[in-house]
């Protein structure tokens, strides 16, 4: 068990909706990672927070978006769902103190299927 | 752009049999390599960390190695629990990004 929770753990809806992803990070981390799981392009990097500020995005669309709440906990929100959207979707966690290398806990991952 | 390559994609072996896999990369000013292992529908979890050419690391059956191009991942005598993916990322760059960049991973799978 890394430490990291996310919900809900499946999820099944259809094209165009909107849905939301949760994750709360180990204890004392302040930099949360989420990250999209699919068969052809593997783990790619969406976008970081760090204690509640956006610090980095990578290949998010414009229709996803994130946030960090004052407790630490994140969200990421996917709308106007389509087909190609349905992956894993991992939440990870760092300390986020400014080390050198900082090493990131994944949780269990939520998998979205969009029918 | 970071960069990393993993072969073999597949690599089956007998219960007792050694081998390695390869993790080759490029980045702008390495922060850190990473292995993770990872079970099919479950999280990556976290085996080692590496940051500079030549430091090795060790945990059961599997030590990790690397240099200024690629890591290798030994797995000796593994058993039949060992089989997952092994996933490699590099963490790159300066500044406040921590991203990972992953390798496509290596599906090891251990016959008894």
């Amino acid at each position: 068990d890394s430490g990291v929770t996310q919900t809900p753990k499946h999820l099944i809806t259809a094209t165009g909706q909107r849905v939301t992803l949760r994750c709360s990070p180990r204890s004392g981390d302040l930099s949360v990672y989420w990250y999209q799981q699919s068969l052809d392009q593997g783990l790619q990097f969406l976008i970081q927070y760090y204690n509640g500020e956006e610090r980095a995005k990578g290949n998010i669309l414009e229709r996803f978006s994130a946030q960090q709440f004052p407790d630490l906990h994140s969200e990421l929100n996917l709308s106007s769902l389509e087909l190609g959207d349905s992956a894993l979707y991992f939440c990870a966690s760092s300390p986020g103190g400014g080390l050198k290398q900082e090493t990131q806990y994944f949780g269990p991952g939520t998998r979205l299927l969009v029918l | 752009e970071d960069q990393v390559t993993q072969s073999p994609e597949a690599l089956r072996l007998q219960e007792g049999e050694s081998s390695s896999l390869n993790c080759s990369y490029t980045v702008s000013g390495l922060r850190g390599l990473f292995w993770y292992r990872q079970d099919p529908g479950k999280g990556p979890e976290f085996l080692f960390t590496l940051y500079s050419a030549g430091e090795e690391k060790e945990k059961e059956r599997l030590k990790a190695t690397l240099t200024k191009k690629e890591s290798f991942l030994h797995i000796t005598a593994p058993k039949p629990e060992d089989s997952a993916t092994y996933l490699c990322a590099v963490q790159g760059g300066g500044g406040s990004n921590y991203k990972l960049t992953f390798g496509k991973g290596t599906l090891l799978t251990v016959n008894p």
